[in-house]
């Protein structure tokens, strides 16, 4: 059974820090991981995928994240956040998604 | 190039009635897939289309639930009778095909049952 998980139900951090959102997954199939921003009020949009190649994926708005295959997991990082990148953040496989984790970025 | 549409945005009934949710895909895109989102909770999928035909309904409560996508574009999900249980966003996504194709979301339309 394919399944994933998010560590963080909720992170806060301070403008400017780094943020990481923890992702692991269970898949005995090809593995194919996206993950999804959605902001206040707003359906759910794309931040970055992994298909295949590269483990280190880059990307909108800064965003990136490293597929590890062998700790089954695909961690989301930005450097520096903005108050904008407040939302919530969703790792999935195809059809399969987390839980969620909300980002909440103050000054 | 539009989004994937959906209507009404915001639905109110009472228990036991009937409801109706519509989305219109992105021109092209074969794929349809409606979730269920429960406050705080990932989507969930309900059922997946590829062009007219359901591949995916296994998550789909059959008793009260159905849906349609009748020529392979729009589609309808229809609850007959809701329950207090059923209060939660329902999603509608569409893609290219295939499990490595984006899904683009609609707005969501967000039923409460009284």
């Amino acid at each position: 059974a394919q399944s994933v998980t998010q560590l963080d139900s909720q992170v806060p951090v301070f403008e400017e820090a780094p943020v990481e959102l923890r992702c692991n997954y269970s898949s005995s199939v090809s593995v194919y991981l996206f993950w999804y921003v959605q902001y206040p009020n707003q359906g759910l949009q794309l931040l970055l995928k992994y298909l295949s190649g590269s483990t280190l994926v880059k990307g909108i708005n800064g965003f990136e994240a490293e597929f590890n295959k062998s700790q089954t997991s695909f961690h989301l990082r930005k450097p520096s956040v903005h108050i904008s990148d407040t939302a919530e953040y969703f790792c999935a496989l195809p059809r399969i998604f987390g839980k969620g984790t909300t980002l909440s970025v103050s000054s | 190039e539009a989004g994937v549409v959906q209507s009404p945005r915001y639905k109110i009934i009472e228990k036991k009635q009937p409801v109706a949710f519509w989305c219109n895909p992105i021109s092209g895109h074969n794929t349809l897939y409606w979730y269920l989102q429960n406050l705080g909770q990932g989507p969930e999928l309900l059922i997946r289309y590829e062009n007219e035909e359901a591949v995916d309904d296994s998550q789909l409560p059959k008793d009260r639930f159905s849906a349609e996508r009748l020529k392979g574009v729009d589609s309808t999900l229809k609850i007959q009778p809701a329950e207090l249980g059923d209060s939660a966003v329902y999603l509608c996504a569409s893609s290219l095909e295939g499990s490595t194709d984006t899904q683009y979301f609609g707005p969501g339309t967000r039923l409460t049952v009284l």
